[in-house]
């Protein structure tokens, strides 16, 4: 089954330590997103990538990195400069030539010890 | 810049009752709206969607309405029911290639 899987599901980082959530699709869609929410709030955009090796920062990109080498990986890496990374971060992807919904992954949820 | 309003921010109703959820946006070139429903702890589901050259569409106990003028969706839910409980999102299609998300509503179905 076609689908975009985010790995882990839980995630614990140490103040200081970057860290990568994993994000993959076999849908073939050529954009992919990274989004935060913090609880009770709304998804907010980090980065997006609507072809390989290129992307670009979404409203809230400070602290965060993304690579996009292939088009079925897009991992979000979170730097040592986030410095309230907490928080559940969702993967998403859509067909790139119309505009479709997004298929979200199942997300991680990040936390700081 | 681009922005998407949603309200209610929380929402209760009996069951059986309707819902409704208004979202209105900025940008005059969008062209899609989709509607997500999110369960705790889970990713956003795409539930319906509408095209700008649609006012209306409908699948089973939900519905979409789109006034392009007045640049204001919304989503109906009609007889609802206990597991409509979840947080629910509209988004608008812009024109940087990207869907901007409102703010969310929490539905909860009172039994």
């Amino acid at each position: 089954d076609g689908g975009i899987t985010q790995s882990p599901k839980y995630l614990f980082r140490k103040e200081g330590q970057n860290v990568t959530l994993s994000c993959e699709q076999n849908l073939n869609h050529d954009a992919m997103y990274w989004y935060r929410q913090d609880p009770g709030q709304g998804l907010r955009l980090i980065y997006y990538s609507q072809i390989v090796n290129d992307f670009q920062k979404g409203d809230i990109a400070e602290g965060y990195s993304v690579s996009r080498e292939k088009k079925e990986s897009f991992p979000l890496t979170v730097t040592s400069a986030q410095k309230n990374p907490t928080a559940f971060y969702l993967c998403a992807s859509m067909p790139g030539n119309l505009p479709y919904g997004y298929t979200f992954g199942s997300g991680t949820r990040l936390t700081v010890v | 810049g681009e922005n998407v309003e949603q309200h209610p921010s929380t929402l209760s109703v009996q069951e059986g009752d309707s819902a409704v959820i208004k979202c209105t946006y900025s940008d005059s070139a969008s062209n899609y709206f989709p509607w997500y429903k999110q369960e705790l702890g889970k990713g956003p589901q795409l539930i319906i969607d509408i095209r700008s050259n649609v006012g209306e569409k409908k699948d089973q106990r939900i519905a979409v309405t789109l006034n392009k003028t007045a640049k204001h969706f919304s989503l109906h839910i009609t007889e609802t029911q206990p597991e409509d409980s979840a947080v629910y999102f509209c988004g608008a299609y812009s024109s940087a290639s990207k869907i901007i998300f409102g703010s969310g509503t929490r539905l909860s179905i009172r039994p």
